[in-house]
């Protein structure tokens, strides 16, 4: 049974362009969150997501940023025109629902 | 969000000694408590759940306490050895409007030298 599967594991954009991150969560897990770690501060909840629903997206940026986890593929988180502040690592989990979460090895977004 | 704190921030020990750390959550609608340990290129791994006020823990010389009325947890680790090194990271629940989010504290830095 694989793990949570992340990709691209490093990703390098110019400000302005488009980041999209990939996380496709452990076989029969239906909820997913997305979490950002930036230098020196810990793990920063961003959003939880069902099939289809977002469930809480109380820590998503207001603009740029967006996730789906649709009922087919991975969960996407999309951030849009990049700044430099947006470099950080951005970690997925998965669980099956109400339990431990199962972490991916997360993805490096750096802004150029 | 709520905050989640956890002291020390870092703590460095010799093999053989035991040591503890907390958590420190809002005590108000209380739902759950994780413990993860986070080990340098890897990723977060879960020790516990908690969900019971007196709740008690234990993984190998791991442990952990829960006190959801005055909100704060203990981890202990008994004979800390150096592959015990990592960060500790403490995540609570508790639920709102807007659903079950964990949130985590900023973590326990141990490390642990022969």
């Amino acid at each position: 049974n694989a793990g949570v599967m992340q990709n691209p594991r490093h990703l390098v954009r110019r400000r302005g362009q488009e980041a999209r991150l990939r996380c496709s969560p452990m076989k029969g897990h239906s909820h997913v969150y997305w979490y950002r770690q930036l230098p020196e501060e810990g793990l920063k909840f961003m959003v939880y997501l069902q099939k289809e629903n977002i469930i809480d997206e109380s820590g998503m940026p207001k603009e740029r940023f967006s996730a789906e986890f649709p009922k087919e593929g991975p969960s996407i988180l999309r951030i849009q025109q990049v700044v430099r502040g947006d470099s950080a690592a951005y970690f997925c989990a998965s669980s099956p629902g109400g339990e431990k979460l199962f972490f991916g090895s997360g993805t490096q977004l750096s802004v150029l | 969000i709520l905050n989640v704190e956890q002291s020390p921030q870092s703590l460095h020990v010799q093999e053989g000694d035991s040591t503890n750390f907390t958590c420190s959550f809002p005590s108000s609608n209380f739902y759950a408590l994780h413990w993860y340990r986070w080990e340098t290129a890897k990723s977060p791994e879960a020790l516990f759940v908690m969900t019971l006020n007196g709740d008690e823990k234990k993984k190998g010389r791991i442990s952990a306490t829960l006190n959801t009325k005055e909100g704060y947890s203990y981890l202990y680790i008994k004979g800390s050895q150096p592959e015990d090194s990592a960060t500790y990271l403490c995540a609570f629940i508790q639920p709102s409007n807007s659903g079950y989010a964990l949130n985590f504290g900023k973590g326990t830095s141990l490390l642990v030298t022969p």
